[in-house]
């Protein structure tokens, strides 16, 4: 079935610091999510991207599909406590007999702050 | 994560006893899904719908029920709970999957440990 594999699986940061993690799958979607779930929370929708090289921005989340729509990365700039959590990404497909597509999740990326 | 409810929070069942967890959302959304979180393994879908009446099964279906009679609700059954099925859930309610504009809302969990 279709995978995303999301990367890093955890990382630590540093208040200030520039943060990066990116999906790719070997399907092409035509919707690229990304989500942060806080401890004991349902995730929660950051950036939601539906052409293939569109760049978004949030505050100081950039995410962008990728041109090959098979992969996307999301951003955060100049880090704060905050911003620790998990993050996931999801894409959907299309089916083009007319139902609607499902979303499908990244295992996620667990961003710590650094001890 | 405005506007789709679940309840339980929590919730410890036997094996082989039966439960309900419910879904509803007052967003008027047609598509509405369950998913079920374990660590390391993201989400994963269990089941689905487009509309009142129909249902599809998702990634994960075995052990699951689930019905639409009406656009808010969407509750999902579990028939004689299994301790694999221990995990957190989530309902997710949208207007349309990969709709440009469209925004997915998650519940908030619930929590179920299966002994």
């Amino acid at each position: 079935g279709q995978q995303l594999n999301q990367s890093p699986q955890s990382m630590f940061i540093q208040e200030g610091e520039d943060v990066s993690m990116n999906c790719t799958s070997s399907s092409i979607f035509n919707t690229w999510l990304w989500y942060k779930q806080d401890p004991g929370e349902g995730p929660v929708l950051l950036i939601a991207l539906y052409k293939a090289g569109e760049l978004t921005s949030n505050g100081r989340l950039t995410a962008q599909f990728g041109i090959t729509r098979k992969d996307s990365f999301l951003n955060i700039s100049a880090s704060i406590p905050s911003d620790v959590g998990i993050y996931f990404c999801a894409a959907s497909y299309m089916n083009y007999g007319g139902s609607q597509g499902n979303l499908i999740f990244g295992k996620g990326t667990k961003l710590s702050v650094k001890p | 994560n405005a506007g789709v409810t679940q309840t339980p929070k929590f919730q410890v069942l036997k094996t082989g006893q039966s439960m309900t967890l419910q879904c509803a959302q007052d967003m008027n959304h047609e598509y509405m899904s369950w998913y079920r979180q374990d660590p390391g393994m993201g989400l994963r879908l269990i089941h689905y719908s487009v509309g009142a009446g129909i249902t599809d099964q998702g990634e994960v279906p075995n052990g699951y029920n689930v019905s639409r009679s009406t656009t808010e609700d969407f509750p999902l059954r579990l028939l004689s709970a299994a301790p694999s099925q221990t995990s957190v859930y989530f309902c997710a309610s949208s207007r349309r999957i990969g709709s440009s504009g469209n925004t997915i809302y998650f519940g908030e969990g619930s929590w179920l440990t299966v002994v």
